[in-house]
């Protein structure tokens, strides 16, 4: 069983539409990371957590640490957001040591 | 301005035939990462150096090696490639390992 699961795998969206992928965790963690790829391998770092809630323009990341879970939302969306949004994991007891959920693919439909 | 540059972003090499990836990075990051992507999955990390200190994933084949002669560069050699090897090999550096990571553009890598 992965350590990072995200739900959906693959989520189809009208514009203009509120969209949510959600990621759980089930180790202890430092930091979460929220990233984007798109079509030919780009990667971006979209926000890291540690706790709370993050804005940044029309996306918004929040972490229930209690809970491992993670929600990434994203709304008004456009076709431009279609990409893959993976969800990682930063373990708290070992620098470095990463580990990725499976990604979630959107496409967002004019 | 480019923060994490991999070089070449295409690269075909032959079965067998060593080959050499390079990332450096501008951003001075204490840490630097190397992943490999296959289609339609999550990057899987290879290794990474924290400083010149070398981690090696256990699940990473003897056929990958680094190489991190200075805090700017880190290379990937690829000793003896195969074709499961062909893939999408990204670069990241993080200043300290707990924040956020920056990723160079990727070098697909073509094996034939």
């Amino acid at each position: 069983k992965n350590e990072v699961e995200q739900s959906p795998q693959n989520l189809t969206a009208q514009e203009g539409e509120f969209i949510t992928i959600n990621c759980s965790y089930s180790v202890g963690i430092s930091a979460l990371h929220w990233l984007q790829q798109h079509p030919g391998g780009g990667i971006v770092s979209l926000f890291m957590l540690s706790s709370g809630k993050k804005k940044h323009g029309r996306l918004i990341a929040t972490i229930n640490i209690q809970e491992k879970h993670s929600s990434l939302h994203i709304t008004a969306s456009h076709p431009r957001d279609s990409a893959v949004y993976i969800c990682v994991v930063n373990r708290g007891s070992t620098l470095g040591r990463l580990y990725f959920g499976r990604g979630t693919q959107l496409t967002v439909w004019p | 301005d480019a923060m994490v540059i991999q070089n070449p972003r295409y690269q075909v090499t032959q079965f067998g035939k060593p080959v050499t990836l390079s990332c450096s990075q501008t951003l001075n990051h204490n840490v630097m990462y190397w992943y490999q992507q296959k289609s339609s999955q999550a990057p899987k990390l290879l290794f990474h150096y924290y400083d010149k200190d070398f981690n090696n994933e256990a699940d990473t084949p003897d056929n990958f090696q680094s190489r991190r002669p200075n805090t700017s560069f880190c290379f990937l050699d690829i000793r003896s490639p195969g074709l499961g090897d062909a893939a999408m090999y990204l670069c990241a550096t993080s200043r300290t390992g707990r924040e956020t990571q920056y990723f160079g553009p990727g070098t697909r890598l073509l094996v034939l």
